[in-house]
C-alpha cells in the first residue's frame, strides 16, 4: 500500500498569512494526487487534482505543486472561511489512500 | 446540477447487516466510476471500495478491511449505487460517503454522508 504522510498535523496562522501543507507518498505516484478541504460536519470538497490543477469553482488562492513523492498545498491570504481540515489523497494505485489530515486554525 | 445523496444509515448490532443506497442525479451514472469512502468519528478518511463504469464491466475493488464482507453494486437504470455491509464490526462505525469519480480518476463530487453505528 502507498502511505501518504502529511505535515504538519495542525497549524495556526494569522489572517492574511500564506500557509503551506506538505504531503509525501511512500512511493512515486506521478501526479495522481488530490487535495480536499473538509469543514466541520461537512463532506470533503475537492480543491486540487492531478497535483496542481484547480477544481472548477475553487478560488485561485489555493494552489498545488509537486510530482513523484513530494507535494504541497498552498493557501494564499488565509481567511476565517478557510478554517478546515485538509487531506491529500493518491489515486495512482489500489488501495486508494489518504493522508492523516492537517487541521488549520486562525491565531 | 450533479448530486449524490446517501441513505440507509442507522444503528446495527455487531455481526449484523445493513445496505446503504446512493441516489445520483445531474449526470449519466453509467459513464462514471463510483466509490464509497468512510470516516470514523473524529478520524480521517478511509477509502472503502469502487465500482467501475459500464464500459469497464462494472468491476469492483475493495479495501482489505472490508473485502469479503462488503459488496458494492449499482443499478444505472435507477440511478443508484449500493453498499451491502455484512458481518459488521464495531470498527465499521463511520459516516459513509458516496463519491463520484471524474474521468481523470479523482473524486469530484461527494454526498453529504450517512452515519452507520455498529454497537450492542
Amino acid at each position: 500500500d502507498i502511505q501518504m504522510t502529511q505535515s504538519p498535523s495542525s497549524l495556526s496562522a494569522f489572517v492574511g498569512d500564506r500557509v503551506t501543507i506538505t504531503c509525501r507518498a511512500s512511493q512515486g505516484i506521478s501526479s495522481s494526487l488530490a487535495w480536499f478541504q473538509q469543514k466541520p460536519g461537512k463532506a470533503p470538497k475537492c480543491l486540487i487534482y492531478a497535483a496542481s490543477r484547480l477544481q472548477s469553482g475553487v478560488p485561485s488562492k489555493f494552489s498545488g505543486s509537486g510530482s513523484g513523492t513530494d507535494f504541497t498545498l498552498t493557501i494564499n491570504s488565509l481567511q476565517p472561511e478557510d478554517i478546515a481540515t485538509y487531506y491529500c489523497q493518491q489515486y495512482k494505485s489500489y488501495p486508494l489512500t489518504f493522508g492523516g489530515g492537517t487541521k488549520v486554525e486562525i491565531k | 446540477e450533479v448530486q449524490v445523496v446517501e441513505s440507509g444509515g442507522g444503528l446495527v448490532q455487531p455481526g449484523g447487516s445493513l445496505r446503504l443506497s446512493c441516489a445520483a442525479s445531474g449526470f449519466t451514472l453509467s459513464d462514471h466510476y463510483m466509490d464509497w469512502v468512510r470516516q470514523a468519528p473524529g478520524k480521517g478518511l478511509e477509502w472503502v471500495g469502487r465500482t467501475r463504469n459500464k464500459a469497464n464491466s462494472y468491476t469492483t475493488e475493495y479495501a482489505a478491511s472490508v473485502k469479503g464482507r462488503f459488496t458494492i453494486s449499482r443499478d444505472d437504470s435507477k440511478k443508484s449505487l449500493y453498499l451491502q455491509m455484512n458481518s459488521l464490526k464495531t470498527e465499521d462505525t463511520a459516516v459513509y460517503y458516496c463519491v463520484r469519480v471524474a474521468a481523470d480518476y479523482y473524486f469530484d463530487y461527494w454526498g453529504q454522508g450517512t452515519l452507520v453505528t455498529v454497537s450492542s
